[in-house]
């Protein structure tokens, strides 16, 4: 089975200052993975994927993330975050053996103060 | 259509009564999965339809819970004798392919009452 831990609920950055937030997964096969925002009131959007390739994944907004395979962890940055970023943040994975649909974290709410 | 699309946006409904959720996958998607999302709360797994195979329903809570879908086509969640518990926002998604990117809809949200 897979599993993924978002390790913080809620983190609290001032505008402009940088952030990361964690993502650890489980799984003892190869995976996709993910991550999501979710804007108040709004669906889930995707920020970025890593499928194969460079560890180093670039996706909207001026995000990235980095897949490490060692530490199974997945963690998204961004050197420099705004006020319109506050948002829930959701990391998924997929493949493997078992379930194939996504499995998502329990989201990580990104607080960005003026 | 241009996105996944879910309908009702919005539905409140009696305790007891049941529910019909629906949900316009992307064309061509052949996978379509089924999430529920309570109040400040993750995504929760209930149901994944992948082309022709037998749909995993490893995350419907009870029996209460079914979905179909006909092909490659619309899927439909149903609820029977609503709880208030079931209150939440039911989210579907769609993808290409069984492991790629889902899109997300705008999502049903219920409220029982």
């Amino acid at each position: 089975a897979q599993s993924v831990t978002q390790l913080d609920s809620q983190v609290p950055v001032f505008e402009e200052a940088p952030v990361e937030l964690r993502c650890n997964y489980s799984s003892s096969v190869s995976v996709y993975l993910f991550w999501y925002v979710q804007y108040p009131n709004q669906g889930l959007q995707l920020l970025l994927k890593y499928l194969s390739g460079s560890t180093l994944v670039k996706g909207i907004n001026g995000f990235e993330a980095e897949f490490n395979k060692s530490q199974t962890s997945f963690h998204l940055r961004k050197p420099s975050v705004h006020i319109s970023d506050t948002a829930e943040y959701f990391c998924a994975v997929s493949g493997g053996t078992g379930r194939r649909a996504l499995t998502f974290g329990s989201g990580t709410r990104l607080q960005v103060q003026p | 259509g241009a996105g996944v699309s879910q309908s009702p946006s919005n539905k409140v409904t009696e305790k007891g009564k049941d529910v019909e959720l629906r949900c316009d996958p992307i064309s061509g998607h052949t996978a379509l999965y089924w999430y529920r999302q309570r109040l400040g709360q993750g995504l929760e797994f209930l149901i994944y339809f992948q082309g022709n195979s037998a749909p995993d329903k490893s995350g419907l809570p009870s029996d209460r819970f079914s979905a179909e879908r006909t092909g490659e086509s619309v899927s439909t969640l149903t609820i029977q004798r609503t709880q208030q518990e079931d209150s939440a926002v039911y989210l579907c998604a769609s993808s290409l392919q069984g492991y790629t990117e889902a899109f997300f809809g705008q999502g049903t949200r219920l409220t029982v009452v």
